[in-house]
């Protein structure tokens, strides 16, 4: 069974700021991870994803995700926040497919950036 | 581009309703979703389809039932709708192994 765990469900960073929102995961199979995020209103958009290729992966908006089996880890981190990247940020894990195919994702990460 | 469609953007419903919330999806993709959205508790997945006429239950299916007779369409049922039912409904569809889910745009369910 796969499961995730994001800690901190908020985050407060200044514009031109770090960003770092953290994602464990538990999986009994080697997992395919993703983080999404979800825009006020909007629906859900991924972000990245990791699909056992490398283990450092690029996203859009200037976002990236390194894997890390030996700490179970997908943290995301953004070296210079944006006014236009508060959102709200989720973690997700799947095993493989058919009836081990389902997609878990984690509580969430409301991201907030002060001016 | 993916389309996944909802049927409702809102709904209300009165308790011990029979509730049918719709989802299809134009990808051809084998595995559908559906998840209910809650302040606080992130996504949780009520049940998962990976085939017609298959499925599979997710971390909340008590009071949900789910259909799959098209490999398009992927129902889920609230037998008697009750308010703690009261939530974000997210339908979500996706292809083969490893590749990433397109969401809906949620039904926003009220149950009064």
């Amino acid at each position: 069974a796969q499961s995730v765990t994001q800690l901190g469900s908020h985050v407060s960073v200044s514009e031109g700021a770090l960003v770092l929102l953290r994602c464990n995961y538990s999986s009994s199979v080697p997992p395919y991870l993703f983080w999404y995020v979800q825009y006020p209103n909007q629906g859900l958009q991924l972000l990245l994803k990791y699909t056992s290729a490398a283990t450092l992966v690029k996203g859009i908006n200037g976002f990236e995700a390194e894997f890390k089996k030996s700490e179970t880890s997908f943290h995301l981190t953004k070296p210079s926040a944006h006014m236009r990247d508060a959102a709200e940020y989720f973690c997700a894990v799947s095993g493989y497919g058919g009836s081990q195919g389902n997609l878990i994702f984690g509580k969430g990460t409301k991201l907030s950036v002060k001016p | 581009d993916v389309k996944v469609t909802q049927s409702s953007r809102y709904l209300v419903k009165r308790t011990g309703e029979k509730v049918f919330l719709e989802c299809v999806q134009d990808m051809d993709h084998e595995n559908m979703f559906w998840y209910r959205q809650d302040p606080g508790l992130g996504l949780r997945l009520i049940y998962f389809s990976y085939d017609v006429k298959m499925k599979e239950k997710g971390d909340i299916p008590e009071g949900y039932s789910v259909s799959r007779e098209k490999k398009e369409r992927f129902s889920l049922i609230l037998e008697s709708a009750s308010t703690n039912q009261t939530s974000m409904y997210l339908c979500a569809s996706r292809g083969r192994l490893g590749t990433e889910a397109f969401f809906g745009q949620g039904t926003r369910l009220t149950v009064v």
